[in-house]
């Protein structure tokens, strides 16, 4: 069946690194993405997101990238922070509409060492 | 705006129980959604509603139900508490679909 799925389930990083999480969806249909960041406790936070017809968008320290061609979505986070340690989910809307939602993967832990 | 509302943020309940999570968001968005999270797994979408009047099954609705009487409420209703509903409920809202979701902060549910 569809689904979206992340390459790795943990990562760690050094504190001021770059980090760059990964994630693979099987929908080519899917036309908007997107990326949430979830701390302990807490809910899904909004990060990032990008429509089919962009393949990079920047906002404040994150970048995210669309490659359609191997159905491939990339976080980058510049200058990792420990504020940063979380887990990071995508999520597709693999169908378009009014009716659309989205599909999330499973997540992935960042953990940022000091 | 106090965006998205979740009550109660703890439970603990006794099989064959019954108990109603509540949700309310104060952005006049026309989507609400309701997932569950079991641990070290992504969100499943149990229900989910594009307006007042109007709701609609997803993924995982069984042993659920909704209702969605006004803009901003969006309740879920467990009938008969099963361990297997042991999990985070999250709601979330966005204004249209294919947009950024809001999401509460979750109730952690327990069934015993």
């Amino acid at each position: 069946g569809e689904s979206v799925g992340l390459h790795l389930p943990t990562l760690s990083v050094q504190e001021g690194d770059n980090s760059i999480i990964n994630c693979a969806y099987s929908n080519s249909a899917s036309d908007y993405f997107i990326w949430y960041k979830q701390e302990s406790g807490k809910g899904p936070q909004f990060i990032i997101d990008i429509r089919s017809n962009m393949d990079k968008r920047q906002g404040q320290r994150v970048t995210v990238l669309l490659n359609k061609t191997v159905k491939h979505l990339s976080l980058q986070i510049a200058a990792t922070q420990p504020g940063d340690s979380a887990v990071y989910f995508c999520a597709e809307n693999p169908r378009r509409g009014a009716n659309s939602k989205l599909t999330f993967g499973k997540g992935i832990t960042l953990s940022v060492r000091p | 705006n106090a965006g998205v509302t979740q009550t109660p943020k703890f439970r603990i309940l006794k099989i064959g129980q019954s108990m109603t999570l509540q949700c309310t968001q104060d952005m006049n968005h026309n989507y609400m959604y309701w997932y569950r999270q079991d641990p070290g797994m992504g969100l499943k979408l149990i229900y989910y509603s594009v307006g007042a009047g109007i709701t609609d099954k997803g993924e995982v609705p069984n042993g659920y139900n909704v209702s969605r009487s006004t803009t901003e409420d969006f309740p879920l209703r467990l009938e008969l508490a099963a361990p297997s509903q042991t999990s985070v409920y999250f709601c979330a809202s966005s204004p249209q679909g294919s947009q950024p979701q809001h999401f509460g902060d979750g109730t952690r549910l327990s069934i015993l």
